[in-house]
């Protein structure tokens, strides 16, 4: 089974800073033959269902804002927030799907 | 604009089985599956398997092999997750998720249900 680990756990960052959020998994998420990363983004908010934000590690779904990015390969990815808004403050989520599917732990990105 | 809606809160005995829905408004099957995700209190999210509605193929996490079964009716457009021999650690918030697709392999969720909470005391 491929691990997914994310770091930090949790986060503080003043409003209109950026925040930095990485992932990496236990194996490459990388197909080679299609040069595609098998990995997404989600947000989560309270009393919420997880959004998706990103897919294939750097497409940003229609209608994210672009602030959100997403960069990284083979094991390591970064979910950036280029300038944190009050409403970006949820749980973020990692996902691999290259086998099977397995999420990162989480992490929680709160305003400074 | 696609939804999915989810059935009621339940609480259930040790040893019971749960039946949660999942109905696809504002749209079709067509080729994705449906997914089923859960979130313990204090946990992080976990996969628990999916159907391909279209073809009635399902895929489970090796860890529900045998407690979970995941059916389809395309004729209403519905999802259904059946996990039996219920324990307290099973008490979670339950997500169906419309999930990207090519062939039998699975990709991302980017539809997602409110989820159901299912608490298991005795």
């Amino acid at each position: 089974d491929i691990v997914m680990t994310q770091s930090p756990d949790a986060l503080a960052v003043s409003l209109g800073e950026r925040a930095t959020i990485s992932c990496n998994s236990s194996q490459s998420l990388l197909y080679r033959s299609s040069n595609q990363n098998y990995l997404a983004w989600y947000q989560r908010k309270p009393g919420q269902p997880p959004k998706l934000l990103i897919y294939w590690a750097l497409t940003r779904e229609y209608g994210v804002p672009e602030r959100f990015s997403g960069s990284g390969s083979g094991t390591d990815f970064t979910l950036t927030i280029s300038s944190l808004q009050a409403e970006d403050v949820a749980v973020y989520y990692c996902q691999q799907y290259f086998t099977s599917l397995s999420f990162g732990g989480g992490t929680k990105v709160e305003i400074k | 604009q696609v939804h999915l809606e989810q059935s009621g809160a339940e609480v259930k005995s040790p040893g019971s089985s749960v039946k949660v829905s999942c109905t696809l408004s504002g749209g079709t099957f067509n080729s994705y599956a449906i997914s089923w995700v859960r979130q313990a209190p204090g946990q992080g999210l976990e996969w628990m398997g999916g159907i391909i509605p279209i073809f009635g193929t399902t895929k489970y996490a090796q860890k529900f092999q045998g407690s979970l079964t995941i059916t389809a009716d395309k004729s209403t457009i519905t999802a259904y997750m059946d996990l039996s021999n219920l324990r307290s650690e099973d008490t979670a918030i339950y997500y169906c998720a419309r999930t990207r697709v090519s062939g039998n392999s699975y990709y991302y969720m980017d539809v997602w249900g409110k989820g159901t909470t299912v608490t298991v005391s005795s």
